[in-house]
This record gives structure tokens, C-alpha cells and sequence, in this order.
């Protein structure tokens, strides 16, 4: 079925180890983009891009790197993993112009 | 810079009331408005968005929105709220001229459904 594939999951990470959150899209968006979902504060955008080797930070990028080699992939690296980087992270892709958004179903991730 | 106000973070109604979230936010420009629910443990599926055509939106699940430019609200209502709408809220807007096509959202309203 055509979507936004997140893996892993899960995932527990110790203070300071690194990592690499998968995205990819089967559906040939432009766009895509990281959000983290914390209680009560909604989702919030992490990183975007608009293009195959075209990035740019959102709201919250301390702490995370990305890159997009090909238009259907979009990780999202942890440098030095923190527990305030405790949260749920969502991937999306979309076409411009407002068209759509498809999420993938998250990775929850927690850092001790 | 785009916000999203969700007022009540938390809404109970009983089953077979009126559903309704608020959704506020801030733009001199119209955008486009979207809601989505999340469902414990799942991603965001999308209810309906507003693109500029008719004011009135319908969605999935007997779920609507009015937009209103006056009061920059975007409100979403079901007539009659059942078990199974019980569900995390989301109200997002994206900036009409938005070269990344980026989402805002709100802090999210827990809807919960009383028998």
C-alpha cells in the first residue's frame, strides 16, 4: 500500500549513543517532513524538505541532522542522543499547495 | 510567525451530544486549515482541510469545520458524538505562501466520550 513507512517503531537509546530514524515515501511528494509530538505542545517541525538534496530547519533542529539523497527517503539522525529528546517522531510527505499530508505511524523513542 | 490555539486540551461530552473543538489562528492571510486525529498509539489521519473553497468543510466520520475569516476560527463539530470519536484532535494551518509546505499545530484536544 503506498504511504510514509517509519522504522523503527520503538526504539531505547542511552544518554549520548546516536542514531537514525528511516522515512521513506512511496508516493513521489516534493515535501517532506520530521515533526515530534510532546504532550500537550502539539506536533512540532523538526526538519523539511522540498526537494531531493534540499533541507532546511524548522522549529526545533538542535540536536538532529538530515538529508535527502532521493526523493522516497528523508532520515532523521540523532547526534548525541538527550532525554529531552524523549518523544514520538513523525514523518510526512506531501505535495504542494496544501493538496495532503500523509504521516507515517511514528517511532517512539525513548533516551535514559 | 503562524500559531494555533486549541482551547481545552480536554473536551467530555456524552454519547449522542454535540462535538465541539476550537481552533484558532493567526494569519492577515487566509490559510489553509486542516484537522486530524489521532487514535492512541497511531499516526494522524486527516478529518478535512480548508483550500479556499467553500467555508463550510465536511470530513470522515460525520465530522464538519466552518471556517470563518472574521473570527479566524476554524471549529470542528460532529451533531452527535459516539464511542468511538474518543481521539486526540489536532488543528494545523499552513501558511498560504509557504515555500515548504509546513504544517503549524495546535497543542492537540483530547476528546473524550462518556456513555
Amino acid at each position: 500500500n503506498a504511504g510514509v513507512t517509519q522504522t523503527p517503531k520503538f526504539q531505547v537509546l542511552k544518554t549520548g549513543q546516536s542514531m537514525t530514524l528511516q522515512c521513506a515515501q512511496d508516493m513521489n511528494h516534493e515535501y517532506m517532513s520530521w515533526y515530534r509530538q510532546d504532550p500537550g505542545m502539539g506536533l512540532r517541525l523538526i526538519h523539511y524538505s522540498v526537494g531531493a538534496g534540499i533541507t532546511d530547519q524548522g522549529e526545533v533542529p538542535n540536536g538532529y541532522n538530515v538529508s535527502r539523497s532521493t526523493t522516497e527517503d528523508f532520515p532523521l539522525r540523532l547526534l548525541s542522543a538527550a532525554p529531552s529528546q524523549t518523544s514520538v517522531y513523525f514523518c510526512a510527505s506531501s505535495y504542494s499547495g496544501g493538496r495532503g499530508y500523509t504521516f507515517g505511524s511514528g517511532t517512539r523513542l525513548t533516551v535514559v | 510567525a503562524q500559531s494555533v490555539t486549541q482551547l481545552g486540551s480536554h473536551v467530555s461530552v456524552s454519547e449522542g451530544a454535540l462535538v465541539l473543538l476550537r481552533c484558532n489562528y493567526s494569519s492577515s492571510v487566509p490559510p489553509y486549515l486542516f484537522w486530524y486525529v489521532q487514535y492512541p498509539n497511531q499516526g494522524l489521519q486527516l478529518l478535512l482541510k480548508y483550500t479556499s473553497a467553500a467555508t463550510l468543510v465536511k470530513g470522515i466520520n460525520g465530522f464538519e469545520a466552518e471556517f470563518k475569516k472574521s473570527e479566524t476560527s476554524f471549529h470542528l463539530t460532529k451533531p452527535s458524538a459516539h464511542m468511538s470519536d474518543a481521539a486526540e484532535y489536532f488543528c494545523a494551518v499552513r501558511p498560504y505562501n509557504n515555500a515548504g509546505n509546513m504544517l503549524t499545530f495546535g497543542g492537540g484536544t483530547r476528546l473524550m466520550v462518556k456513555p
